[in-house]
């Protein structure tokens, strides 16, 4: 099972928005609605911050959305904070109790 | 309050063994299936293994299919990972993964390193 793909990095300025896509194949992303994003701050344990393409958890605030087209699903966050430089990777389940991550974006709030 | 605390990382020898925990609280641990995910040193994240809520399920990734053994105790809320015959690709911080209804991980330990090394 190969990794989902990521951008390395994106950035952008307080206030701005940035998108990171994670693109998968039909036995992955575009095969399942279970697509699911995390957040890790350096040092520190993976947050979830999306689930089901599109649902926040509790807590996380309305600035990050997510989508999905065809094998391919994206993050946006909205109103970039400092708080938001971190990495994220997706995460799609791909069948048989598999999962699997994208290769991680890290994020720069210049 | 959910809680996942990992043990038993350390250092150990290429070819060699070592058995990681992970102490749940918080939730009805019988109820939920788990899972291992690692991240080697300034890489990402990397699937390992998942058990079914009563253990008769167990996944594992290819990478550590007939090295790893995952099992659990839920009389003492505890998850396992038996990891054998290791080599340096298998240098990791471990983590301890919560399921939430086969969907997504919710809950995560603050994970175990891992270092195979001579």
């Amino acid at each position: 099972q190969s990794a989902l793909t990521q951008p390395p990095s994106a950035s952008g300025s307080p206030g701005q928005s940035v998108t990171i896509s994670c693109t998968g194949t039909s036995s992955d992303v575009g095969g399942y609605n279970f697509v699911s994003w995390y957040q890790q701050h350096p040092g520190k344990a993976p947050k979830v911050i999306m689930y089901a393409i599109s649902k926040r958890p509790s807590g996380v605030p309305d600035r990050f959305s997510g989508s999905k087209s065809g094998n391919t699903a994206s993050l946006t966050v909205s109103g970039l904070q400092a708080e938001d430089e971190a990495d994220y990777y997706c995460s799609s389940y791909a069948g048989s109790n598999n999962y699997v991550f994208g290769t991680g974006t890290k994020v720069t709030v210049l | 309050e959910v809680q996942l605390v990992e043990s038993g990382g350390g250092l150990v020898q290429p070819g060699g063994s070592l058995r990681l925990s992970c102490s749940a609280s918080g939730f009805t641990f019988n109820n939920f299936a788990l899972h291992w995910v690692r991240q080697a040193p300034g890489k990402g994240l990397e699937y390992v293994s998942a058990i079914s809520y009563d253990g008769s399920s167990t996944y594992y990734a290819d990478s550590v299919k007939g090295r790893f053994t995952i099992s659990r105790d839920n009389s003492k809320n505890t998850l396992y990972l038996q990891l054998s015959s290791l080599g340096a690709e298998d240098t990791a911080v471990y983590y301890c993964v919560k399921d939430h209804s086969a969907s997504y991980f919710d809950y995560w330990g603050q994970g175990t390193l891992v270092t195979v090394s001579s």
